[in-house]
């Protein structure tokens, strides 16, 4: 199995530009969520969803929108992107059941210039 | 609300060392709690959790014990190994309305940990 895959890898964008980071899993997971890592802070949520259709805010939700029209895939917006958006983006799946192990994908890392 | 805390590092440790990395959390009711572990160039994948009071989580010669009384998660190693080094993330998973967490989890700031030979 594929488990949870992020696309891209790396990203470098302009001041105001926007894109879209892909995350897609394989699992049949209910829940998906994405954080952003940055140095010192852990990791930090941002959106999360509990299933196709349901998404809410986590953390750090500004300058960021997600949709879940399915239950494998859940992309990230970012609308106009800022250097504060310079980050490295995790996106995570899981079985609904707070005992259960998240599953994450291998990250994106984008810089904001 | 909830919160992790996890000691400063880096953490630099020769092979065959003793290993301790401490996390405390601050969360209502009876989160469950994990650490995680991320290689270089890697995603997080989980270490060991457990989920109530007094468990025991174990893997690959690392322990962690919940402890209730004391709101904490210490990572242990008796003997680490290159192989080791490392970024480590406690984590926890809150106990939400109607018994379930939506797969929110609350992080620590994570510890790198480097072992020489």
């Amino acid at each position: 199995n594929a488990g949870v895959t992020q696309t891209p890898k790396f990203q470098v964008l302009k001041t105001g530009q926007s894109m879209t980071l892909q995350c897609a899993q394989d699992m049949n997971h209910e829940y998906m969520s994405w954080y952003r890592q940055d140095p010192g802070m852990g990791l930090r949520l941002i959106h999360y969803s509990v299933g196709a259709g349901i998404t809410d805010q986590g953390e750090v939700p500004n300058g960021y929108n997600v949709s879940r029209s399915t239950t494998e895939d859940f992309p990230l917006r970012l609308l106009s992107a800022a250097p504060s958006q310079t980050s490295v983006y995790f996106c995570a799946s899981s079985y609904a059941n707070m005992n259960t192990e998240a599953f994450f994908g291998q990250g994106t890392r984008l810089t904001v210039v | 609300g909830n919160s992790v805390t996890q000691m400063e590092g880096p953490v630099t440790l020769s092979e065959e060392a003793f290993l301790t990395i401490n996390c405390t959390y601050t969360a209502t009711g009876y989160p469950s709690l994990f650490w995680y572990v991320q290689y270089p160039g890697e995603g997080l994948q989980l270490l060991l959790k457990a989920t109530k009071a007094d468990d025991k989580g174990s893997n690959k010669g690392f322990e962690a014990t919940y402890r209730k009384e004391t709101t904490s998660f210490h990572l242990e190693k008796g003997s680490v190994q290159v192989s080791d080094s490392a970024v480590y993330f406690c984590a926890l998973s809150p106990l939400q309305a109607g018994g379930t967490s939506y797969g929110k989890l609350t992080f620590g700031q994570g510890t790198i940990l480097t072992v020489h030979p």
